[in-house]
């Protein structure tokens, strides 16, 4: 069965620091990888996407995959209390079907 | 400024009630889903449709029907509500076959079977 896998939290990191969410995902047939970012009552919205190994940057945002061992994460540089949320993994193939993670909920304490 | 519009944002219905959600994009994507979102269980996909007329199952289909009459809208219908449909309801779509995966969310509609 397919799966993300996420560590549900919450995670705490004070204003200023570095919060790392990580992801592991079981289908290698997976191509691309993907953070939704989600506020408490709200819905998910798109802040990074990733298909090759490797880093991509965006601002404070930075996401790593590493498809040897199966493993994507997303660091957010000089945390705000405004990145409080849910962040949600999910990993792609190419029949229009995310898998998703649970989320992890990240706390940025001022 | 909004892209993807749910006709309800909170429902409450009785058990055995049929229930209509209503999503509706102005982006011109040809994909669109229907998921649930249940605590500790992530989203969970219901349907999804990449054409007009055109429907697939997703993960959890049991209970559920749609309907793509039209590009811009997709519905789901609970035939028959139970309690265990109570739920966050969120509708989503996308553009085409390479941006499948990069989805535009729509507020969520929050139902209540009694």
């Amino acid at each position: 069965q397919k799966e993300v896998e996420q560590n549900s939290g919450p995670l705490s990191v004070p204003e200023g620091a570095i919060a790392s969410l990580n992801c592991t995902y079981s289908d290698r047939g997976s191509q691309s990888f993907f953070w939704y970012r989600q506020y408490s009552g709200k819905s998910p919205e798109l802040i990074m996407s990733i298909y090759s190994n490797g880093d991509k940057e965006d601002g404070r945002f930075t996401a790593q995959l590493n498809k040897a061992s199966q493993y994507v994460s997303l660091l957010i540089r000089d945390s705000q209390p405004s990145d409080s949320a849910t962040y949600l993994c999910a990993g792609g193939d190419s029949n229009y079907q995310l898998i998703w993670g649970a989320g992890t909920k990240l706390i940025i304490k001022p | 400024d909004v892209k993807v519009t749910q006709s309800s944002r909170y429902l409450v219905k009785r058990t055995g009630e049929k229930v209509f959600l209503e999503c509706v994009q102005d982006m011109d994507h040809e994909n669109m889903f229907w998921y649930r979102q249940d605590p500790g269980l992530g989203l969970r996909l219901i349907y999804f449709s990449y054409d007009v007329k055109m429907k697939e199952k997703g993960d959890i289909p049991e209970g559920y029907s749609v309907s793509r009459e039209k590009k811009e809208r997709f519905s789901l219908i609970l035939e028959s509500a139970s309690t265990n449909q109570t739920s966050m309801y969120l509708c989503a779509s996308s553009s085409g076959q390479s941006g499948a995966n990069v989805l535009t969310f729509g507020a969520g509609s929050r139902l209540t079977v009694l």
